[in-house]
């Protein structure tokens, strides 16, 4: 079993809809969440933390965490042609000597 | 404020070569992760270094090797090339060491290092 599983896609949304992403994780001791988008052929950028059970929104952007079900998800709000990219989620556990572990990634088209 | 900056950008090399990578942190961190990430996967965590000494490593093997100097950047070292370190190499800082305060602040990534080994 992954660390971390996600849809890898391609997920396709018509623009200014909601895009929604999800990813669960297999340890229960996981404290710290992460969203990233990559650009092809370019480096991870930061979107969201997230480290509390609930809704997290920033901007158009919001996180959500359910511990209990050991999922979180990404939601997009007005996607844009510009949000299209590949959505990584990363997870870190308790104590898992400094390392996060990474999703494979979704892939998301926002189609004009 | 810097990003985090790597060098080279593209690299070729030869199976049975050694490479070394560059990476200087972002100005104020103090931590610094190494990654691989192979075509159409996330990244895997390599090793990470705080305070010049390797503070957590992943499943890799010891002919990947690391330092970290005073100046908090950092080098990626890979002996022996196999054809399956082809990969994307990411440098990520921190503000703090991940697991050492209540929560973590996540990395910053560098553009990162293209790697063929051919």
């Amino acid at each position: 079993q992954k660390e971390v599983e996600q849809n890898s896609g391609p997920l396709s949304v018509p623009e200014g809809a909601i895009a929604s992403l999800n990813c669960t994780y297999s340890d229960r001791g996981s404290q710290s969440f992460f969203w990233y988008r990559q650009y092809s052929g370019k480096s991870p950028e930061l979107i969201m933390s997230i480290y509390s059970n609930g809704d997290k929104e920033d901007g158009r952007f919001t996180a959500q965490l359910n511990k209990a079900s050991q999922y979180v998800s990404l939601l997009i709000r007005d996607s844009q042609p510009s949000d299209s990219a590949t959505y990584l989620c990363a997870v870190k556990r308790f104590f898992s000597g400094n390392q996060f572990y990474f999703g494979t990634g979704t892939s998301l088209t926002v189609i004009p | 404020e810097t990003g985090v900056t790597q060098s080279p950008t593209h690299l070729i090399k030869t199976r049975g070569q050694q490479v070394t990578l560059r990476c200087s942190s972002q100005s104020g961190h103090n931590t610094v992760s190494w990654y691989q990430q192979a075509l159409g996967q996330g990244p895997q965590f390599i090793f990470q270094y705080y305070r010049e000494e390797e503070n957590g490593r992943g499943n890799f093997p010891p002919r990947f090797s690391g330092l970290q100097f005073p100046n908090y950047s950092s080098e990626l070292n890979v002996n022996a090339l196999e054809l399956d370190d082809s990969a994307l190499y990411l440098c990520a800082s921190s503000r703090t060491p991940p697991g050492q305060g209540a929560f973590d602040y996540g990395y910053t990534f560098g553009s990162g290092t293209r790697l063929t080994v051919v």
